[in-house]
């Protein structure tokens, strides 16, 4: 167990649809990150916040955004869904605000768009 | 930034032979390079890295070597274990206040026993 938890696991919807993904972070540590993963595709970075701010910005699509909450959890609002945005995203946390720190995936939630 | 190449995207050993993957990047300004684990149905896992001022990084059987000068970086797993197959991914991160993080494809190991 890495400390790092999402919710839901799994995420059931349709299309047009919107969702909010949840990550809590470990103990401790400041920043979050987003990924998506499509099925046998590789690790997709999406954002990145820390202590609340947004640090840094990958291939985030227009439809999705995310926030960091003073308690240093973090959601990602997924609006407008396609049936591609089916995927398995993951957050990861770590220490400090740069890539350099180890960053500790959570599990991951499998969204299906139908 | 571009995309990292990642190489090969499948790879098949027979357990106690040796294992390579190979990343190239192409931000010169990259400095910080992991190497990730992740099996079926879990988590990326973090296994080994290498910062931008260290040519070599050894762990018991896993080594990453970088050139920094031809942008690319391996993953050496040597005598490998049916335990080893996974997927592994690469990235190449450029940590600056505004980082950028850029990953492989992944290569799909296979160690047959």
């Amino acid at each position: 167990d890495s400390g790092v938890t999402q919710t839901p696991k799994h995420l059931i919807t349709a299309t047009g649809q919107r969702v909010t993904l949840r990550c809590s972070p470990r103990s401790g540590d400041l920043s979050v990150y987003w990924y998506q993963q499509s099925l046998d595709q590789g690790l997709q970075f999406l954002i990145q916040y820390y202590n609340g701010e947004e640090r840094a910005k990958g291939n985030i699509l227009e439809r999705f955004s995310a926030q960091q909450f003073p308690d240093l959890h973090s959601e990602l609002n997924l609006s407008s869904l396609e049936l591609g945005d089916s995927a398995l995203y993951f957050c990861a946390s770590s220490v400090g605000s740069t890539g350099g720190n180890i960053q500790y995936f959570g599990a991951g939630t499998r969204l299906s768009v139908l | 930034g571009e995309n990292v190449e990642q190489h090969p995207s499948t790879l098949s050993v027979q357990e106690g032979d040796s294992a390579v993957i190979k990343c190239t990047y192409s931000d010169s300004a990259s400095n910080y390079f992991p190497w990730y684990k992740q099996e079926l149905g879990k988590r990326p896992q973090l296994i080994i890295d290498i910062r931008s001022n260290v040519g070599e990084k050894k762990d018991q059987r896993i080594a990453v070597t970088l050139n920094k000068t031809a942008k690319h970086f391996s993953l050496h797993i040597t005598e490998t274990q049916p335990e080893d197959s996974a997927v592994y991914f690469c990235a190449a991160i450029t940590l600056r206040w505004i980082n950028d993080m850029r990953f492989g494809a992944g290569t799909r190991l296979t160690v047959k026993p």
